[in-house]
């Protein structure tokens, strides 16, 4: 059974370009979620997804930042116009349907640099 | 607020030496409590939960945390630390609702000295 699969692992951009991060998870698993680790800081929660619904954006930027997991394919984080402040690891999770328990399984994670 | 505070941004250790990584938290409702631990360039691995039940918990890798519900503490030890513990380790509590985000601490760097 195949782990959280993030690709890519590292991504370079030019300040204003678009960053396009996918998240496949855990083979069963129908919750995916988003963490943002800026350099020697713990993880921070972006956004809470179920298949085609957000379930909780609450950590979300309000502007550039977008995600979806669409009924088909991996979940994308999506960041418009990137910045050098966007540079960071960006973490996908995923956990098994509820009465389960919210055991997060992470992926290996993809390191943004934004030039 | 909900919060999680690790104290010790770094420890040193000898190896063979026990260990104790320190974690408080502060939430509105009893948490779901968690110890993961990040190698360098690498993703988050699940050393061990508490959900209910004994409050002391066992883990893989030899670790095992002991939640106290009156100090609002999750700390996590080892008998015998080994070069290989050598990571970063994060508290993280969660609700009970058996789904929702997980609110992490800011991570203790554990150096293993030869």
């Amino acid at each position: 059974n195949a782990g959280v699969m993030q690709n890519p692992r590292h991504l370079v951009r030019r300040r204003g370009q678009e960053a396009r991060l996918r998240c496949s998870p855990m083979k069963g698993h129908s919750h995916v979620y988003w963490y943002r680790q800026l350099p020697e800081e713990g993880l921070k929660f972006m956004v809470y997804l179920q298949k085609e619904n957000i379930i909780d954006e609450s950590g979300m930027p309000k502007e550039r930042f977008s995600a979806e997991f669409p009924k088909e394919g991996p979940s994308i984080l999506r960041i418009q116009q990137v910045v050098r402040g966007d540079s960071a690891a960006y973490f996908c999770a995923s956990s098994p349907p509820e009465g389960r328990g919210n055991i997060q399984y992470f992926g290996a994670g993809t390191r943004l640099s934004v030039l | 607020a909900q919060s999680v505070t690790q104290p010790d941004i770094h420890i040193t250790v000898s190896e063979g030496a026990s260990l104790e990584l320190r974690c408080n938290y502060s939430y509105g409702a009893t948490p779901y409590l968690f110890w993961y631990v990040q190698s360098p360039g690498q993703g988050l691995q699940l050393l061990l939960k508490y959900f209910s039940g004994d409050t002391l918990v066992q883990g893989i890798k030899g670790f095992e945390a002991e939640f106290k519900r009156s100090q609002s503490s999750f700390n996590l030890r080892k008998p015998s630390v080994h070069w290989s513990d050598a990571a970063e380790y994060f508290c993280a509590v969660g609700p009970t609702s058996n789904t929702g985000k997980l609110i992490f601490g800011q991570g203790t760097t554990l150096q293993v000295k030869p």
